[in-house]
């Protein structure tokens, strides 16, 4: 059964510590993106890749970091370089137009 | 760079009433257009896409290119309808991705 995985769907993080959120995905898609979906803010785009060992900022890339050392792999590091990280994120990856969402993590820092 | 817009966060109508859900967009080549939906608990999937000109449960949406608009529309709304809609916009050959609206909550009441 092809898809997404995220991991893991909630995540708690201190102040100051990296952390790093999993997207794995089975549907031999070239391309994959994090975004990251705030209340009243939809969907904003923080990296996208669209092959493997290339990547490409997006809109709000400031304070996160991400690999694309495999095609199936996309992992996003939030840093404590991002000021405000409390949120949901989700990851996608596409073929053409065709488009797949993850179920997403929400990431809270305490 | 191009923008989507979704003028109504929330939207409230009774069962069986027409629904519209507005978005227009700004974009300067020959976009492609979408509308994804999010139920409660599910992940964003696809509801449909300017090209295929169908309609998915109901709902149709016409490209205006003079107007940049592409409404979402359905002459009777369902209670199974509530969810959060997103209007998205590929922009030439989408290789930076999918670039979303705010969202707008459909909430349809008994």
């Amino acid at each position: 059964d092809g898809g997404i995985t995220q991991s893991p769907k909630y995540l708690f993080r201190k102040e100051g510590q990296n952390v790093t959120l999993s997207c794995e995905q089975n549907l031999n898609h070239d391309a994959m993106y994090w975004y990251r979906q705030d209340p009243g803010q939809g969907l904003r785009l923080i990296y996208y890749s669209q092959i493997v060992n290339d990547f490409q900022k997006g809109d709000i890339a400031e304070g996160y970091s991400v690999s694309r050392e495999k095609k199936e792999s996309f992992p996003l590091t939030v840093t404590s370089a991002q000021k405000n990280p409390t949120a949901f994120y989700l990851c996608a990856s596409s073929r053409g137009p065709s488009y797949t969402f993850g179920s997403g993590t929400r990431l809270t820092v305490v | 760079a191009q923008r989507v817009t979704q003028p109504e966060k929330l939207l409230s109508v009774f069962k069986g009433a027409p629904v519209e859900l507005k978005c227009n967009y700004s974009y300067s080549g020959s976009p492609e257009l979408f509308w994804y939906v999010q139920y409660s608990r599910q992940r964003l999937q696809l509801l449909l896409r300017h090209i295929s000109r169908e309609s998915i449960k109901g709902f149709t949406a016409d490209l205006n290119k003079g107007e940049t608009s592409f409404h979402l529309k359905k002459p009777f709304a369902q209670e199974e309808d509530s969810a959060m809609y997103y209007c998205a916009l590929r922009a030439g050959g989408g290789a930076d991705g999918l670039t979303f609206g705010k969202g707008t909550h459909l909430i349809i009441q008994p």
